[in-house]
């Protein structure tokens, strides 16, 4: 069975303390690897799309990996609005959803 | 451009009354996906339509769920006999092209079943 999970649940973080989000998978056939963020009361914002093991890719203070088995989201020098939960989803060769992984909330404090 | 936009924001419904809600995919995108987020259970898919294929529906979770696409464009969800465990948040999301394509949502519509 195609599974996604995240870790960890929730992360408290100081302002300026980095920190890497986790999600591993165990799929059939992965197409793609999509990180969202969430906001509370908002849709899914899209982040990053990762479609092979070695790519990498950045946005202000986010870099997202890909590995065979999993992908990390780093955190550098966070910033109190980049609270928010943080959804991984995989797309698969087979099939047309997105199968998304239970999210980690993250909380920094200034 | 406009984003993928849903309508009601919130609906308040009594139980065993019909529901429709209303998604606008972004201008251009074939794909239009429906989810739903309930509290602990996460995203789990709900149907796909792409182009004029026949959609893929087989996340509804039952006969009461059911959803249609006018035009390849804007898509109604309908849930009939809504049920206390409907409520949830409904989210839309749409994509360029099909399967595997960076999905898009839109800001969901937040239904309570009294």
């Amino acid at each position: 069975e195609d599974q996604v999970t995240q870790s960890p649940e929730a992360l408290r973080l100081q302002e300026g303390e980095s920190s890497s989000l986790n999600c591993s998978y165990t799929v059939s056939g992965l197409r793609g690897l999509f990180w969202y963020r969430q906001d509370p009361g908002k849709g899914p914002e899209f982040l990053f799309t990762l479609y092979s093991a070695g790519e990498e890719k950045e946005k202000e203070r986010l870099k997202a990996t890909l590995t065979k088995k999993e992908s990390f989201l780093h955190i550098t020098a966070p910033k109190p609005e980049d609270s928010a939960t943080y959804l991984c989803a995989v797309g698969l060769n087979a099939g047309n959803m997105l199968t998304f992984g239970g999210g980690t909330r993250l909380m920094v404090k200034p | 451009g406009a984003g993928v936009s849903q309508s009601p924001s919130n609906k308040v419904t009594e139980k065993g009354k019909d529901v429709e809600l209303r998604c606008d995919p972004i201008s251009g995108h074939t794909a239009l996906y429906w989810y739903r987020q309930s509290l602990g259970q996460g995203l789990e898919f709900l149907i796909y339509f792409q182009g004029n294929s026949a959609p893929d529906k087989s996340g509804l979770p039952s006969d009461r769920f059911s959803a249609e696409r006018t035009g390849g464009s804007v898509s109604t969800l309908t849930i009939q006999r809504t049920q206390q465990e409907d409520s949830a948040v409904y989210l839309c999301a749409s994509s360029l092209g099909g399967a595997g394509e960076t999905q898009y949502f839109g800001p969901g519509t937040r239904l309570l079943v009294l």
